[in-house]
């Protein structure tokens, strides 16, 4: 079992709140991210981090942003939600100078009313 | 960029029967091709993954086979098991973890009891 923790579990929220999903891991990994989940089960990276002060955007444009203050802690957050923001959020990290395995949270399911 | 395909997006198979789902990958750099599991309400888990440099790697009733010639590798489950019933993910990357994983497109494995 991954060290990898993310929360909440559920949200549910109305349109235009902020909200902020957290995710931790305790594995000393340097790089970590942020993909997220259609319905349709497809993988979309949103958002990725080498390591401190270090933030990245990923292939899927996202109007969340990310912010890497310490090494275990990669929280996102949307300033204003919409009912198009509603989906699954995973994170994940790996250790750079390995090969790539990635480990992931759980998940955060993001409902927007 | 990297672009991995896979095949099929749904599956259905008898208790017992052997699954075998594929993907393909367009950068011939690429050297690292991991597969993941997810079951419902988790984040993916890696099951196994193979690295260029062989062709074939078991672990118990998984197995991965890969072409580099023909940019392709598949996945294969012997004498599946209700349990296996999940979402499966291929992915391909260069072999350090400073680049990215490219996901392929999910398949939903259901075996039938």
């Amino acid at each position: 079992e991954a060290d990898i923790y993310q929360t909440p579990r559920y949200l549910v929220i109305g349109t235009g709140k902020k909200i902020t999903l957290e995710c931790s891991q305790t594995m000393g990994h340097d790089k970590m991210y942020w993909y997220q989940q259609d319905p349709g089960m497809e993988l979309h990276l949103i958002h990725y981090s080498y390591g401190v002060n270090s933030t990245e955007k990923g292939d899927l444009s996202s109007e969340s942003t990310v912010s890497r203050i310490r090494t275990e802690h990669f929280p996102l957050t949307l300033e204003s939600a919409r009912p198009s923001h509603t989906s699954q959020y995973l994170c994940a990290s790996s250790q750079v100078s390995s090969y790539n395995e990635q480990f992931f949270g759980p998940g955060t399911r993001l409902t927007v009313l | 960029g990297e672009n991995v395909e896979q095949h099929p997006s749904t599956l259905s198979v008898q208790e017992g029967d052997s699954a075998v789902i594929k993907c393909t990958y367009s950068d011939s750099a690429s050297n690292y091709f991991p597969w993941y599991k997810q079951e419902l309400g988790k984040g993916p888990q890696l099951i196994i993954d193979i690295r260029s440099n062989v062709g074939e790697k078991k672990d118990q009733r998984i197995a991965v086979t890969l072409n580099k010639t023909a940019k392709h590798f598949s996945l294969h489950i012997t004498e599946t098991q209700p349990e296996d019933s999940a979402v499966y993910f291929c992915a391909a990357s260069k072999r350090t973890g400073a680049n990215n994983l490219f996901f392929g497109t999910g398949t939903r494995l259901t075996v039938i009891p």
